[in-house]
Parts: C-alpha cells; structure tokens; sequence
C-alpha cells in the first residue's frame, strides 16, 4: 500500500535554532498538505499546495515557517527561529487532487526546549 | 472560532458494547465529513465518510450519521472492541475550498475488555 513518508519521526532542537522536516508524497499525487497537531487538539492545516503552488497558507506564521515544493513531488517545511509553542506533531498529507480523501503521514514530533 | 466541536474529550466503553463519539459544526458550507482514526505516534487514518446529501453511511461495524438540521454528526461503533481504542477526530470540508479540512480536537476512545 503506498505511503506518505516523513522524516525524521521526533526532532528535539533547541529554541532559536533551525530546523526542518521532508515529506514525500504518494507518487502521483498533485496536492500536498502540511498540518499542525498540537497536543490536545485536532491537526491544524498550515499550507497546502497544488503542484508546486501553494494554494493556501493562511495558517502559516510566516515570519518563521516557510515551505516549498519546488519540483511539485517532495516538500520541506521550516522553521527558524523555533519557539517552545512550536513543539507539536507535524503532519504531511497528500490526495491525487483537492477534490479526493487524504494519506496522511506518520508525521514529524517536534520537541523545542 | 472553532467550526468543529467535539465535547467529549474522552470515552470509555466495555467490549461488545455500542460506542457513540459526537460532533457539532457551525458552518452551514460544509458538505463533507469525515472521521478519522489516529494511533500514539501515528498519522490519522481514514475511518468512513458522508456526504451532505446523505443522512447514514454504513461500513461494516462502523456507521456516521448526519443531521444538517442540527448541525450534528455521530461515529457509531459496533460491537466495540479493545484495538478500537484511539483518537477519534471528526473532519469537515466545503466545496470549492480546495478540499480543507477542518478537524475537531478529537475524542479519545477507551474499550475495555
């Protein structure tokens, strides 16, 4: 069965510091969503691209958070400086089209401290 | 402004017996819904779905129902059982809204044996 992969699967990284996750989609798959689930609460979308435009990322605080998917196939997701209210589970999703169901990634845990 | 609501953070049900995880939703646009499944350390996984213009869907132990009057959705699961247990986010999404789902902060689900 195919899979949405996500790397790494836990980050600890020190306030301030950079970091960064990858995800790689289902092969075929246009749309790519990254999430924000934050303990306690449902995942959140942060950007979503269609190809390699981002299609929303009214959710993304950009002053710290930038992504792209340059070639319309794998994306990364940044962040820079890291806050300690950054520490969640970062979830990559994609769909064939905006119009499918989603895979979702395991997801990335982000642990700032 | 949360426009998924679920109230019941958890849930604790015997084996063999009926689980019912509700959802609420404010906005009148979505047409879609989903429920979805997430395990400790896993991405959420696709569980079933309704479409606006349907009032059941039913998938073997598991059946969603809607009520657009009410602005409600419920999970049914039966017989419960012990690999059932997890967290349980309720999803929407409107046409035209480049499929976003907007998820509720999940219900965690406990089956006792």
């Amino acid at each position: 069965e195919a899979e949405v992969a996500q790397s790494p699967r836990y980050k600890i990284t020190e306030k301030s510091q950079a970091v960064a996750f990858w995800c790689d989609p289902i092969s075929g798959h246009a749309t790519l969503y990254w999430y924000r689930q934050i303990l306690g609460q449902g995942p959140e979308l942060l950007v979503q691209f269609q190809d390699e435009s981002v299609v929303d990322d009214s959710q993304l605080p950009k002053d710290r958070f930038s992504a792209e998917r340059l070639k319309g196939v794998d994306s990364t997701l940044k962040i820079q400086p890291a806050e300690l209210g950054d520490s969640a589970m970062y979830l990559c999703a994609s769909s064939l089209s905006s119009g499918d169901g989603y895979t979702f990634g395991s997801g990335t845990r982000l642990t700032v401290v | 402004d949360q426009q998924v609501k679920q109230n019941s953070p958890s849930l604790s049900v015997q084996e063999g017996r009926i689980s019912i995880l509700n959802c609420d939703y404010t906005n009148s646009m979505f047409d879609y819904f989903l429920w979805y499944k997430k395990y400790p350390a896993e991405g959420p996984t696709f569980l079933i779905s309704i479409s606006s213009i349907k009032d059941k869907n039913e998938d073997g132990r598991f059946t969603v129902f809607l009520n657009k009057s009410a602005k409600h959705l419920s999970l049914h699961i039966v017989p419960s059982q012990p690999g059932d247990s997890a967290v349980y986010f309720c999803a929407a999404s409107e046409t035209g809204g480049y499929n976003k789902l907007i998820f509720g902060a999940g219900t965690r689900l406990a089956v006792h044996p």
